[in-house]
């Protein structure tokens, strides 16, 4: 089945600064990757997501990109605002219907 | 719409004792998933059905552990016996299909003594 690896597992960054969030899967015939953002106490709420026949989706400061060859996706977020201190997960649905979600990125921007 | 809606929010039972967990989709939504989230293991998916049929239950960790879909838009997820190590939260998604945005519900924290 899928195996989804994601990293880093805690992320602190600098107001302003990007933050970057990669993750790798198993499964080649897997064919859609979302990103969901998690709030302390909340529910997930998907920020992006991207499809195999594409390389690269963006929306404002919120970027992914994606390499089918080698298999990982990335999540990019440039300018970062504190409101982005979350946890993030990554997720790929394998050729099965399967949902397989990283372990989580705990992001903190700093003021 | 008011989104998905989960009963109850929180739960509280002693070990041995049947839980059961609701789950309402938004209207129109086909695909329902159930997962389970902790500390130690993450985000797990339990089990999703699409137009009310289970497509992919490998999640569900044990016989003790069943979900149905009575109808179309509402699904229950059932413990039992209940054990301590079910202790979660527990979130079930709505999306219009399998591969589109999933909508997640508040949850239900479940604790099992």
């Amino acid at each position: 089945g899928e195996n989804v690896e994601q990293h880093p597992s805690t992320l602190s960054v600098q107001e302003g600064d990007s933050a970057v969030i990669k993750c790798t899967y198993s499964d080649s015939a897997s064919n859609y990757f979302p990103w969901y953002k998690q709030e302390l106490g909340k529910r997930p709420q998907l920020i992006i997501d991207i499809r195999s026949n594409v390389g690269e989706k963006k929306d404002q400061r919120i970027a992914v990109t994606l390499n089918k060859t080698a298999k990982h996706f990335s999540l990019h977020i440039t300018e970062t605002q504190p409101e982005d201190s979350a946890v993030y997960f990554c997720a790929a649905k394998g050729a099965g219907n399967q949902f397989y979600f990283g372990t989580g990125t705990s992001l903190t921007v700093i003021p | 719409d008011a989104g998905v809606i989960q009963s109850p929010r929180h739960e509280v039972t002693e070990m041995g004792q049947e839980v059961t967990l609701r789950c309402k989709l938004i209207s129109g939504h086909n695909s329902l998933f159930w997962y389970r989230q902790t500390m130690m293991r993450g985000l797990e998916l339990l089990i999703y059905f699409n137009n009310n049929v289970p497509i992919d239950d490998s999640g569900m960790p044990e016989d003790r552990f069943s979900a149905k879909m009575p109808n179309a838009s509402f699904s229950t997820l059932k413990i039992q016996p209940s054990e301590p190590r079910d202790s979660a939260v527990y979130f079930c998604a709505s999306s219009w299909g399998p591969d589109n945005e999933q909508f997640f519900g508040p949850g239900t924290r479940l604790t099992v003594l």
